[in-house]
């Protein structure tokens, strides 16, 4: 168990378009999901933290305006890119946890966005 | 100063050697919890271990193994009989109550097997 799915895998778009990406535990219920971004050559940035039913808790510098997080379901998150630019391309990737803080977290496949 | 240091960068074996990842890390919490995860060229991260700061016991599974030594604060993970499919890049990651149990990662290792 602990499957976690994202999609899309990969996605290139136009400047100024809004990309959204799709977080979804397939096997279990998670308390709590995450969303990461990575650079190349780098490790995890935590992006955001999320809760069903709550607003996001974004991690400082991060724009709450630029990366809309909705968490609608135990097993379903989205992030949406809004008017993404080429400084948004980035590799990101979701985590999901279910049960307390200390508990692991599952990661999905990760989607690669190229904004040209 | 870095709360959870892999201090080797990159590791190239041939196939079938053993290889031990390092890691350090560096808490003030008695509670903690410590984690590896794989990340193949795919990019998927790959949960391998996670382990509670109360448990020193050392795990072995299959030709992964983990030394966890609380006197030293590591956590070193060391895999035998390499194979090519072990190719990726190994992270440590630590949780902890001051940190509001959110993951604090290494940089990473990378790992690559020649055949």
């Amino acid at each position: 168990g602990a499957v976690v799915s994202q999609h899309p895998s990969w996605v290139i778009c136009k400047s100024g378009t809004s990309v959204k990406i799709e977080c979804r535990s397939l096997d279990f219920q998670a308390t709590t999901m995450f969303w990461y971004r990575q650079f190349p050559k780098q490790s995890l940035m935590l992006m955001a933290t999320s809760n069903e039913g709550s607003k996001a808790t974004y991690e400082q510098g991060v724009e709450k305006d630029k990366f809309l997080i909705n968490h609608a379901s135990l097993t379903l998150s989205t992030l949406t890119v809004t008017s993404a630019h080429p400084e948004d391309s980035s590799f990101y990737i979701c985590s999901a946890q279910r049960g307390d803080p200390t508990e692991t977290q599952y990661f999905g496949p990760g989607t690669r966005l190229l904004v040209l | 100063a870095q709360k959870v240091t892999q201090a080797q960068t990159e590791i190239s074996v041939v196939e079938k050697e053993d290889v031990t990842l390092d890691c350090v890390y560096e808490t003030r919490d008695t509670t903690y919890y410590l984690f590896w995860y794989k990340q193949p060229p795919s990019g998927e991260l790959v949960f391998l271990i996670r382990r509670n700061s109360f448990d020193e016991q050392n795990e072995i599974s299959g030709r992964y193994s983990w030394n966890f030594q609380k006197s030293t604060s590591s956590f070193n993970f060391t895999i035998t009989a390499s194979q090519v499919v072990d190719s990726a890049v190994y992270f440590c990651a630590l949780s902890e109550a001051g940190s509001n149990y959110q993951l604090i990662w290494g940089a990473g290792t990378k790992l690559i097997i020649k055949p």
